[in-house]
């Protein structure tokens, strides 16, 4: 089983302020099959990005992800009010497995 | 509109089992997988299997082998998840999300609202 861990646990960033979440792999993930959602309280997570880099329908531009093997980084360029929410990265192989998440909160 | 709705809560006790339905609408049912993935209260995101709308195959968690069967019904675009053997641990919301059957296309890109499924005697 492939491991991911996330970090930071948590970020405390003011709106407006670029957000680096990273997620490390525990063996190099196949063809960059790496996604990241958000999750916000009460509600199901939503598809940020895939293929590590591609951002999904209707996610804007602020968004970015990238990295292979075993290093994957998400970015939000410029945290809008409605970006605080939980981050998970995921690898979607055979047996899919998801890492612990990153909390983005507002400082 | 493309979504995925799912079956109402449920109180189950120990031992019993439940059985969650995913109902797709809005796409071609048979042209996708689904995923189905659990979270604990307060915890993170836990893959339990997939199905293939298309042929029906299945890939469960080795953690859940044996207790669990994810089944499909292509005449309502209907998927179904059973959990038998319930124990205190398995509350959670479960999760119904779609899969892509291409190869490179497995990641989930739309997913149901949720249903808590709470076991206690």
């Amino acid at each position: 089983e492939i491991v991911l861990t996330q970090s930071p646990g948590t970020l405390s960033l003011s709106p407006g302020e670029r957000a680096t979440l990273s997620c490390r792999a525990s063996q190099s993930v196949s063809s960059s099959y790496l996604a990241w959602y958000q999750q916000k309280p009460g509600q199901a997570p939503r598809l940020l990005i895939y293929g590590a880099s591609s951002r999904a329908t209707g996610i804007p531009d602020r968004f970015s992800g990238s990295g292979s093997g075993t290093d994957f980084t998400l970015t939000i360029s410029r945290l809008e009010p409605e970006d605080f929410a939980v981050y998970y990265c995921q690898q979607y192989g055979s047996s899919p497995t998801f890492g612990g998440g990153t909390k983005v909160e507002i400082k | 509109q493309v979504q995925l709705v799912q079956s109402g809560a449920e109180v189950k006790k120990p031992g019993a089992s439940v059985k969650v339905s995913c109902k797709a609408s809005g796409y071609t049912f048979t042209s996708y997988g689904i995923s189905w993935v659990r979270q604990a209260p307060g915890q993170g995101l836990e893959w339990m299997g997939w199905i293939s709308a298309y042929n029906g195959n299945t890939n469960y968690a080795q953690k859940l082998q044996g207790r669990v069967t994810m089944t499909t019904d292509t005449s309502t675009s209907t998927a179904y998840m059973e959990l038998r053997s319930l124990r205190s641990d398995d509350t959670a919301v479960y999760y119904c999300a779609r899969r892509g059957i291409l190869t490179g296309t497995w990641y989930f890109d739309l997913w149901g609202r949720g249903t808590l499924v709470t076991v206690s005697s």
